[in-house]
C-alpha cells in the first residue's frame, strides 16, 4: 500500500527563522513529488519534483528530492506569519489521478 | 485563466439522505479527482475521471459514486449519508491524470478546487 509519512507533525517558530520539513514516501511506480500549502481552504500547489526536476525554488521556498532515500524536503528561509498554515506532501505514481499524502505539517510563525 | 471551481461550498444533511457535489475543472483539464478529508484521516483519494471514464478508485463504499460529462465538469454522489462522511469534499483536476503516457509524469500536477464542506447530522 502507498505511504507518505511527514515530520514533524507541528512546528513553532518565530518570524525570521528558517524551516525544513521532511516527506518519506513509497509509492508504487513512483513519479513524482508535489508540495502543497492549505490554510483555511483548498490546498495550493507549490513544487512538483521529478526524476528530471529534483529542485525547485520560488522565493524563499525551496524543495529538493532525494530519489535514493525516498524523501523531500521544503525548506523556508526567513519565516513571515503569513507562512503559517498546513504544508502537504503527495507523491504520485502511474496509478490514474491518485495522489497519496502525508498527514501534513502545521506550521506557526509567531511574529 | 479561471480556477477549480466547486458547488456548493457548504451543505448540511442528515442521515440517510443523499448529496450531489459539482467541480468544473480548469479549462483544457481532462482529468478530475475526487479527494476526502477529514482530521482523522487525512486526504484520501476517491476517484478520478477522465474523458468521461472512472478510471481509478479509492477504497470507499459504494455509496459514493460520480460522473464526468462531457465538458469535463464531475458530480459526486453519495448516498445514504452517514454521520462519518462528515468532511471537506475537495476535487483537483490535471491536464492527463497521471497512467502510462508520456505525459504521466506531468499529470501529477494536480489543482484543487476551494472544496465542498459537508455536515451530516
Amino acid at each position: 500500500e502507498d505511504k507518505v509519512v511527514q515530520s514533524p507533525l507541528s512546528l513553532v517558530v518565530h518570524e525570521g527563522d528558517t524551516v525544513t520539513l521532511n516527506c518519506s514516501y513509497e509509492v508504487t511506480n513512483f513519479r513524482s513529488l508535489l508540495w502543497y500549502k492549505q490554510e483555511k481552504k483548498a490546498p495550493t500547489f507549490l513544487f512538483m519534483l521529478t526524476s528530471s526536476g529534483i529542485e525547485k525554488k520560488s522565493g524563499r521556498l525551496s524543495s529538493i528530492l532525494d530519489k535514493k532515500e525516498l524523501s523531500s524536503i521544503l525548506n523556508i528561509t526567513a519565516t513571515q506569519t503569513g507562512d503559517s498554515a498546513i504544508y502537504l506532501c503527495a507523491a504520485g505514481g502511474t496509478s490514474y489521478g491518485k495522489l497519496t499524502f502525508g498527514q501534513g505539517t502545521i506550521l506557526t510563525v509567531h511574529p | 485563466k479561471a480556477g477549480v471551481t466547486q458547488t456548493p461550498r457548504y451543505l448540511i444533511k442528515t442521515r440517510g439522505q443523499q448529496v450531489t457535489l459539482s467541480c468544473s475543472p480548469i479549462s483544457g483539464h481532462r482529468s478530475v479527482s475526487w479527494y476526502q478529508q477529514t482530521p482523522g484521516q487525512g486526504l484520501q483519494f476517491l476517484f478520478e475521471y477522465f474523458s468521461e471514464t472512472q478510471r481509478n478508485k479509492g477504497n470507499f463504499p459504494g455509496r459514493f459514486s460520480g460522473r464526468q460529462f462531457s465538458n469535463s465538469r464531475s458530480e459526486m454522489n453519495v448516498s445514504t449519508l452517514e454521520l462519518g462522511d462528515s468532511a471537506l469534499y475537495l476535487c483537483a483536476s490535471s491536464l492527463q491524470g497521471a497512467g502510462l503516457n508520456p505525459w504521466g509524469w506531468k499529470g501529477n500536477e494536480q489543482f484543487f478546487g476551494p472544496g465542498t464542506r459537508l455536515t451530516v447530522l
